[in-house]
């Protein structure tokens, strides 16, 4: 079945760039999506089809997707985003979800 | 602005039948062309999809719950429906409904799909216990 590993964790200073990976094989040939959770929260979409941005999500946020590896990059972070991110992608009939990576601002 | 309620039992047997509702409000269920997702997560781990519903009645699921679940959708209602058979322990966790997106098509000769939850419900517990 199809995986997509991310890293536990990721720590970033304020006003620093946080990049979080996800890894599959070929991924790149497969459109990827990002989620942030805040503890208590529902996931929220963050980046979708590789690199669009939804209404209201703030332009700090992008994405890319090439190869084997798509990248979450928050540029200028803030400490409201720290939370778990995860990334979804499609493979053949069903959705796929990485483990999710917790992003600490300190 | 299309809201998702998740409602249902909160205490379920072992081998019992989970059954939970997803009451969509602000818009109707089968406008657009979207599908309707159920994702679970246990406490403190990730993200787990359940499955998905077109309002055709056309379903996808998760390979590993198959066998055991079975999704369904009233649009007289505007609700969609989850019921997973069997319950054990590991059944437990926070169950989410989300509006979902799916296209499908060609980029020159290579074929693409994406697919993604764009609003998700508050989420409900569910707990499996004697």
């Amino acid at each position: 079945s199809y995986e997509l590993t991310q890293p536990p964790s990721v720590s970033v200073s304020p006003g620093q760039t946080a990049s979080i990976t996800c890894s599959g094989d070929k991924l790149g040939d497969k459109y990827a999506c990002w989620y942030q959770q805040k503890p208590g929260q529902s996931p929220v979409l963050v980046i979708y089809q590789d690199s669009k941005r939804p209404s209201g999500i703030p332009e700090r946020f992008s994405g890319s997707n090439s190869g084997n590896t798509a990248t979450l990059t928050i540029s200028g972070t803030q400490a409201m985003d720290e939370a778990d991110y995860y990334c979804q992608a499609w493979d053949s009939t069903f959705v796929v979800f990485g483990g999710g990576t917790k992003l600490t601002v300190l | 602005q299309v809201q998702l309620q998740e409602s249902g039992p909160g205490l379920v047997k072992p081998s019992q039948t989970l059954s939970l509702t997803c009451t969509v409000s602000g818009g109707s269920i089968s406008s657009g062309s979207y599908y309707w997702s159920w994702i679970r997560q246990p406490a403190g781990k990730g993200l787990e999809w359940i499955g998905r519903i077109y309002t055709s009645g056309s379903t996808n699921y998760n390979p590993s719950l198959k066998s055991r679940v079975t999704i369904s959708v009233d649009t007289s209602k505007n609700q969609f429906s989850l019921k997973l058979s069997s319950v054990t322990a590991a059944d437990t966790a926070v169950y989410y409904c989300a509006r979902s997106l799916g296209r499908g098509g060609y980029s020159g000769s290579e074929q693409y799909y994406y697919y993604y939850m764009d609003v998700w419900g508050k989420g409900t517990t569910v707990t499996v216990s004697s």
